[in-house]
């Protein structure tokens, strides 16, 4: 089993729909969570950070985490061509290092 | 600031060379990471440092070496080029109190035939 596991897409929303980007992990004791994107052919940018169960908000992004089912989950609104990248969901424990899923492709289409 | 920096952007090996990939950061970050990312996959860790003089290997270090002497500068050494060390490479910094919150470089993009 995969430490970080995302569905690798790809996953086409239009334009001003909301994308739904889902990520599980298998460690209980993860506590950092986070979404890079990453353009294509460019380094990955951290976007979102979570660390307690529920809801964070930053624009039209919203992160959620359930760590009793060790899910995290990217919402955009209002999804723009300009959102079109691989997402990269991370996750850390007590030792600091991230672990990386495998990224899940959007493509909004306008 | 210029952040993170890596050199070359491109590079083509045979198999058997040597080549060091170039690292640095001007965020005085102690922390520091060499990943490598496969076509369609994550980023897979090789080796990391928590600071001058400090290293230790992460998830696949093997055909790897690192050396970190100053703050700024964590090169990664490749030494007998394989095939399957083509690959993308980013190096990253992060500053002591956020774990998360890594700051990546442009990318080496290798190939090794």
């Amino acid at each position: 089993q995969k430490e970080v596991e995302q569905n690798s897409g790809p996953l086409s929303v239009p334009e001003g729909a909301i994308a739904s980007l889902n990520c599980t992990y298998s460690d209980r004791g993860s506590q950092s969570f986070f979404w890079y994107r990453q353009y294509s052919g460019k380094s990955p940018e951290l976007i979102m950070s979570i660390y307690s169960n529920g809801d964070q908000e930053d624009g039209r992004f919203t992160a959620q985490l359930n760590k009793a089912s060790q899910y995290v989950s990217l919402l955009i609104r209002d999804s723009q061509p300009s959102d079109s990248a691989t997402y990269l969901c991370a996750v850390s424990g007590n030792t600091g290092k991230l672990i990386f899923g495998q990224g899940t492709t959007l493509q909004v289409k306008p | 600031n210029a952040g993170v920096t890596q050199t070359p952007k491109f590079r083509i090996l045979k198999i058997g060379q040597s080549m060091t990939l170039q690292c640095a950061q001007d965020m005085n970050h102690n922390y520091m990471y060499w990943y490598r990312q496969d076509p369609g996959m994550g980023l897979k860790l090789i080796y990391y440092s928590v600071g001058a003089g400090i290293t230790d290997k992460g998830e696949v270090p093997n055909g790897y070496n690192v050396s970190r002497s100053t703050t700024e500068d964590f090169p990664l050494r490749l030494e007998l080029a394989a095939p399957s060390q083509t690959s993308v490479y980013f190096c990253a910094s992060r500053s002591k109190d956020r774990s998360g919150e890594q700051y990546f470089g442009p990318g080496t993009r290798l190939t090794v035939t």
